[in-house]
């Protein structure tokens, strides 16, 4: 399958401060990817869908402003984390999908502890 | 909003017992897919169904989509204590006016024990 990369794996912040995490596709070009966040216990809730080259759309109840989203290249996403705060602790995962295809691949995950 | 039931939420079996989790909406998906969560890892996919009916096998892994393409299983025969994780379903869909997404069901706890 393809491979979605995402960067950095852990990650421990100071109360705000902002945490930029990225994620790739390494083996194929991603017009779509879309992050996810998951609490201990719980499913996937997807924040945000990122469309290359176009502003990220974002799911009802999540901060545009909070949960910054940038797609500018074909194989390239970004999620800044800004002002973080500690009930932001979670653990981050984005995917992505090759155009024409109905398959997601995921990245490993980003943990992102705040204190 | 489209939502996926997925049951049991925990199963812990013996090695070589069959086992089956259930994805269940009453909303219509274009496709459904099965994925594995291992700890602190993203979800890796199993397999994809598309049409109405569908019934893929993986080994021993064997998975259905419903004739109404409203709810799916997963069946595995022997289980093994390699099997153990989080099984999660995900259904996609379009909603009116945007672009397509996926909807998690929460997740089974499989533990296989020796």
């Amino acid at each position: 399958g393809a491979v979605v990369s995402q960067h950095p794996s852990r990650v421990i912040c100071k109360s705000g401060t902002s945490v930029k995490i990225e994620c790739r596709s390494l083996d194929f070009q991603a017009t779509t990817m879309f992050w996810y966040r998951q609490f201990p216990k719980q499913s996937l809730m997807l924040m945000a869908t990122s469309n290359e080259g176009s502003k990220a759309t974002y799911e009802q109840g999540v901060e545009k402003d909070k949960f910054l989203i940038n797609h500018a290249s074909l194989t390239l996403s970004t999620l800044t984390v800004t002002s973080a705060h500690p009930e932001d602790s979670s653990f981050y995962i984005c995917s992505a999908r090759e155009t024409g295809y109905t398959e997601a691949f995921f990245g490993q995950g980003t943990r992102l502890t705040v204190v | 909003t489209q939502l996926l039931e997925q049951s049991p939420q925990f199963l812990s079996i013996q090695e070589g017992e069959n086992l089956t989790v259930y994805c269940n909406s009453s909303s219509v998906f274009s496709s459904l897919q099965w994925y594995r969560q291992e700890p602190g890892e993203g979800p890796v996919l199993l397999v994809t169904v598309v049409t109405g009916g569908e019934v893929k096998k993986l080994k021993r892994l064997t998975f259905q989509f419903g004739d109404a393409r409203k709810d799916s299983s997963l069946h595995i025969t022997a289980a093994q204590p390699g099997d153990t994780g989080l099984y999660l379903c995900a259904g996609e869909y379009r909603p009116q006016g945007g672009s397509e997404k996926l909807v998690f069901g929460k997740g089974t706890k499989l533990t296989v024990n020796p």
